[in-house]
């Protein structure tokens, strides 16, 4: 099975602007979580998808936000970025459904000047 | 909600020797117990998980055990390689729900 892609790999964006993040899970995970890795924040989550809906909201600002596709494709939206939002950002599918391994994507690095 | 703390922040072992990480969490209702290996640049990678049944899982060199009662959780790894340098990450989350609480990682370093 391919494994968790995520595009682009690198993003260079300005402060005020928006960016769409892409995850495509593993073939059959329904479930599409996605984390925020700094060196000064470590592993935060932001939120979860599953068949399309949000099951589970971290505790960032209303300014990133998500959906999930038919396919289980999934996107994170940040709007108005800001510095601090600059981080890798982590992508994790796993079936969905009482199977709790979370297997990564390689992750958006997302650079904000 | 869950709060997850790990110790020691870096680990330097001689190769060959075993290392120990080790978590404790707050939140009773966790009941899975999942850690990743983050090589430089790369993605995490699940090495090992344990669930709150269970009170030991092995996999070849690597373990980990898990006390309910005193709410936390070990990495064993033995007989230490070069390729197990990394940052390693313990995680906590509760039954049916995606959301992972992570420590803080911690930076192992093999010396050959």
């Amino acid at each position: 099975k391919a494994g968790v892609t995520q595009t682009p790999r690198y993003l260079i964006k300005t402060r005020g602007q928006q960016v769409t993040l892409s995850c495509s899970p593993i073939s059959g995970h329904r479930s599409v979580s996605w984390y925020q890795q700094t060196p000064g924040q470590g592993l935060q989550f932001l939120f979860e998808y599953f068949s399309e809906t949000q099951r589970n909201k971290g505790n960032f600002p209303g300014r990133f936000s998500g959906r999930q596709f038919s396919n289980s494709r999934s996107e994170m939206n940040v709007s108005t970025l800001e510095l601090g939002d600059s981080a890798l950002y982590l992508c994790a599918s796993s079936p969905g459904t009482g199977h709790y391994e979370q297997y990564f994507g390689p992750g958006t690095r997302l650079t904000v000047t | 909600g869950e709060n997850v703390e790990q110790h020691p922040s870096t680990l330097s072992v001689q190769e060959g020797d075993s290392a120990v990480i080790k978590c404790t969490y707050s939140d009773s209702a966790s009941n899975y117990f999942p850690w990743y290996k983050q090589e430089l640049g790369k993605r995490p990678q699940l090495i090992i998980d344990i669930r709150s049944n269970v009170g030991e899982k092995k996999d070849q060199r690597i373990a980990v055990t898990l006390n309910k009662t005193a709410k936390h959780f070990s990495l064993h790894i033995t007989e230490t390689q070069p390729e197990d340098s990394a940052v390693y990450f313990c995680a906590a989350s509760r039954s049916g729900n995606e959301k992972l609480t992570f420590g803080t990682g911690t930076r192992l370093t093999i010396i050959p």
